[in-house]
């Protein structure tokens, strides 16, 4: 079935450094893409969403890019913090009638060295 | 402040044992959904519904009951049939379809 995977299980970043998290999908029929931020023992939590209309959205220190010619979909993260180490997933809305089925992928996970 | 509350956070039961997990949201969101996750992998879809008294099977549904009697509500019940049921538990809601999930902080189910 589809799937949405990642290019880097791990990334290990300094304190101050920017972060870019990789993503890639199989679907294209999908036509919604989430991050989400899980820490250790808690749920994940939204970072910043982008529809398949757009490329490029911005957060606060956040970025996301999306190429749809090559299926990839990226998370900048600027001035990577150590709270910012967690694990990052990727999640994909596969479109038409799936009501918010979201595909993830396995994660990512960041480590952010003071 | 408005959330999805999963409890217990924790839960243990012998094997050949039902157990229920309990999932309440006060966003008024339409759709929940409930999530497996295991040890270094992403989610999987367990069940989920977009409406009261209405719930689809997602992707690993086998072992799992769920009931929707209430909007706030979405409880998950873990049989005796479910081959693994040792996992991380998460439920979700979404206001509609092309909204974000937002989580609640899961259960921990050891089953022995």
């Amino acid at each position: 079935g589809e799937s949405v995977g990642l290019h880097l299980p791990t990334l290990s970043v300094q304190e101050g450094d920017n972060s870019i998290i990789n993503c890639a999908y199989s679907n294209s029929a999908s036509d919604y893409f989430i991050w989400y931020k899980q820490e250790s023992g808690k749920g994940p939590q939204f970072i910043i969403d982008i529809r398949s209309n757009m490329d490029k959205r911005q957060g606060q220190r956040v970025t996301v890019l999306l190429n749809k010619t090559v299926k990839h979909l990226s998370l900048q993260i600027a001035a990577t913090q150590p709270g910012d180490s967690a694990v990052y997933f990727c999640a994909e809305n596969a479109g038409g009638t799936s009501y918010g089925k979201l595909t993830f992928g396995q994660g990512t996970i960041l480590t952010v060295h003071p | 402040d408005g959330g999805i509350t999963q409890s217990p956070k924790y839960l243990f039961r012998k094997e050949g044992q039902n157990v229920t997990l309990s999932c309440e949201q006060n966003l008024n969101h339409d759709a929940m959904y409930w999530y497996r996750q295991d040890p270094g992998q992403g989610l999987r879809l367990i069940y989920y519904s977009q409406i009261v008294n209405d719930f689809q099977k997602g992707d690993i549904a086998e072992g799992y009951s769920v009931s929707r009697e209430k909007k706030e509500s979405f409880p998950l019940t873990v049989t005796s049939a479910q081959k693994n049921p040792t996992a991380f538990y998460l439920c979700a809601s979404s206001r509609d379809r092309d909204s974000p999930l937002h989580f609640g902080n899961g259960t921990r189910l050891t089953v022995t």
